[in-house]
């Protein structure tokens, strides 16, 4: 069965500096794989996709990420950190050969950008 | 700009109480994901609709909750009776024919 992990439930990063949050994933056949944030009493926020091609993917708000077949992961990226990136990431994966649009996603990693 | 919109934002109810959310799907997504979220468990699939029909409902206790799309518009979650163990909030979530899904402010349940 397709998964993700996300190794670290938080990551503390100050504000100007540059952030990683990690994911790695288990899929059979070509991964889908997602980005997703989520702010305070709100719903998840799409941030950017990797489906194919290119292994750096950028997305919303300066964010970007990198995708790694031989290590099999998907880490997220942004080159200077703001306080107000401050949220809930969740990296998800839909394995292609499922034929469904479901995914799964990781347990979340909490970034807290200090000022 | 158009939202998946969920009602009621929040719900407080007693055990034993039928509790009912709905979304209302962005116009022309055919997918239309339900979720369940909360601390211990984290982010829980519970059911899945592609065109109005059910395609996945195994994250769902079948005894006490049931999902339906009435129509286009409209998806609707029911749990009933309701528990003390079903707290968490409920996200709706759709989708147009890829794989990106947009994801409604959710339902915050808490059964007392």
């Amino acid at each position: 069965a397709q998964s993700v992990a996300q190794p670290e439930d938080q990551v503390n990063v100050a504000e100007g500096n540059p952030l990683t949050v990690k994911c790695t994933y288990s899929v059979s056949g070509n991964p889908y794989l997602f980005w997703y944030v989520q702010y305070p009493n709100r719903g998840l926020q799409f941030l950017l996709k990797y489906i194919t091609g290119d292994n750096l993917v950028k997305g919303s708000y300066g964010f970007e990420a990198e995708f790694n077949k031989s290590q099999t992961s998907f880490h997220l990226k942004k080159p200077s950190a703001l306080v107000s990136d401050s949220a809930l990431y969740f990296c998800a994966v839909r394995d292609v050969n499922t034929g469904f649009q479901k995914l799964v996603f990781g347990t979340g990693t909490r970034l807290l950008v200090s000022p | 700009d158009a939202r998946v919109t969920q009602t009621p934002r929040h719900k407080v109810t007693e055990m034993g109480q039928e509790v009912t959310m709905r979304c209302q799907p962005i116009l022309g997504h055919n997918t239309v994901f339900w979720y369940r979220q909360t601390m211990m468990q984290g982010l829980e699939l519970l059911a899945y609709f592609r065109n109005r029909a059910p395609l996945d409902d195994s994250g769902m206790p079948k005894d006490r909750f049931s999902a339906e799309m009435p129509d286009a518009t409209l998806a609707t979650l029911k749990i009933q009776p309701s528990e003390p163990r079903d707290s968490a909030v409920y996200f709706c979530a759709s989708g147009p024919k890829s794989d990106t899904q947009y994801f409604g402010p959710g339902t915050r349940l808490t059964v007392l």
